[in-house]
């Protein structure tokens, strides 16, 4: 069974950083393209990022571009989002995501999601 | 970015059939994907590349389209089905749309 779990959450001031981990398990996490997606408190889905196989490619949306690191560890099966400048637009659930295989793929698998706020 | 329009809120008795659309600023060929959330819980993928029906979700949900508009159908409602409903694209990038919010009478 394939899982993904977020950790690394909380609350942070404006222009702080902090680090979001997702662990996966149930699937050969190297074998795929993996993603960031948040929501807002009461609004849509928002892509924020996501990475290749190797890590070698990396991509971002506009809002987060030079703020914001992906990456990963396959060898610890486990995906990271770097936040640094946190700012309070960026106050969202964040979901860790796995296209069903390539990269144009939709997102099959979700964790649970983890709650960052950013707020003085 | 490519930008999905979606329909408003919607209200429908259950048994009923109801459609919700999706419409794309440009085309995004039949890469379009249809996702259910419930309150507190993450989404789910319903139906991928227009058409295609997610395992283990159940038939009464379908999808069509290509280019720019996209319908999602479920046929006939149940209770169950009571949640926001959110398009996505992956031609460029990945965007999704603001979301319906599906409600039963």
């Amino acid at each position: 069974e394939v899982q993904l779990v977020e950790s690394g959450g909380g609350l942070v001031q404006p222009g702080r950083s902090l680090k979001l981990s997702c662990a996966a398990s149930g699937f050969t996490f190297s074998n795929y393209d993996m993603a960031w997606v948040r929501q807002a408190p009461t609004k849509g889905l928002e892509w924020v990022a996501s990475i290749s196989t190797g890590g070698g490619n990396t991509y971002y949306r506009d809002s987060v571009k030079g703020r914001f690191t992906i990456s990963r560890d396959n060898a610890k099966s486990t995906l990271y989002l770097q936040m640094d400048s946190l700012r309070s637009e960026d106050t969202a659930t964040y979901y860790c995501a796995r296209p069903i295989m390539y990269t144009t793929d939709p997102f099959a698998y979700w964790g649970q999601g983890t709650l960052v706020t950013v707020s003085s | 970015d490519t930008v999905l329009t979606q329909s408003p809120a919607l209200a429908v008795s259950p048994g009923e059939r109801v459609t919700i659309s999706c419409r794309a600023s440009e085309s995004v060929s039949t890469l379009m994907h249809w996702y259910q959330q419930k309150p507190g819980q993450q989404p789910k993928l319903l139906i991928y590349l227009a058409s295609n029906l997610e395992s283990g979700v159940p038939a009464r949900f379908s999808g069509s389209g290509s280019g720019t508009d996209f319908t999602l159908t479920i046929d006939p409602v149940e209770a169950d089905d009571t949640a926001t409903y959110y398009c996505q694209q992956s031609w460029n990038d990945y965007t999704f749309g603001a979301g319906t919010k599906l409600e039963l009478k």
